[in-house]
């Protein structure tokens, strides 16, 4: 099984920052790495997948970067709708898909 | 549109059955795989479950191997996951959520259901 191991737990930031988000996988997973967001009470959202590829309807300011073992997701202005929880996920050696831990993104 | 509406869920008491579902609908659901995926208060993601889409193929997770039982309709467009001998550590929302693009990523995810393990 992959383990996914994302960094850091909580961000705190201010609207208009640029933010970056982190993500681990025990084993590369080659490009295979997807990002979600999550808002209380809701169901997860694709944002990125392929590492880079944002998915359809997903804001320029989110963008992905990274392979093997080592990802990140900046978000490049931190709008009042983007505070919420992120997820990376692999999709390279399954079953089971793994997910990491979260990142909640909250406001400074 | 693709919608997935989840349902079934509730309080049930340790070592009870619950049976959950999911409507799909927007997509051509007999050729796509299915997968339910859940998560507790507080908590992260989990994948618990996959299904093929001529019902070939199924897997679990550890966590719920041999107590939980994934199956679907092709002619009602629906998935199904039968929970037994269900635990307290069984509390969660569960997701029903597919891959309609080009890989396993999940794109698409029903609005998840309750189920609360209790006595």
């Amino acid at each position: 099984e992959i383990l996914m191991t994302q960094s850091p737990a909580t961000l705190s930031v201010s609207p208009g920052e640029r933010v970056t988000l982190s993500c681990r996988a025990s084993q590369s997973v080659s490009s295979d790495l997807a990002w979600y967001q999550q808002k209380p009470g809701q169901a997860p959202r694709l944002l990125i997948y392929g590492a880079s590829t944002r998915a359809t309807g997903v804001p320029g300011r989110f963008s992905g970067s990274g392979s093997g073992t080592e990802f990140t997701l900046t978000i490049g202005s931190l709008q009042s709708d983007d505070f919420a929880v992120y997820y990376c996920q692999q999709y390279n050696n399954w079953p089971p898909w793994t997910f990491g831990q979260g990142t909640k993104v909250e406001i400074k | 549109e693709v919608q997935l509406v989840d349902s079934g869920g509730g309080l049930v008491q340790p070592g009870g059955s619950l049976r959950l579902s999911c409507a799909a609908s927007g997509f051509i659901f007999r050729t796509y795989s299915m997968n339910w995926v859940r998560q507790a208060p507080g908590k992260g993601l989990e994948w618990i479950s996959y299904i093929t889409s001529s019902s070939s193929t199924m897997y679990y997770a550890d966590s719920v191997k041999g107590r939980f039982t994934i199956s679907r309709d092709n002619a009602k467009n629906s998935l199904y996951l039968q929970m037994n001998s269900l635990r307290d550590e069984d509390t969660a929302v569960y997701y029903c959520a597919t891959f309609l693009g080009s890989s396993s990523y999940f794109d698409y995810w029903g609005q998840g259901t309750l189920v609360t393990v209790s006595s």
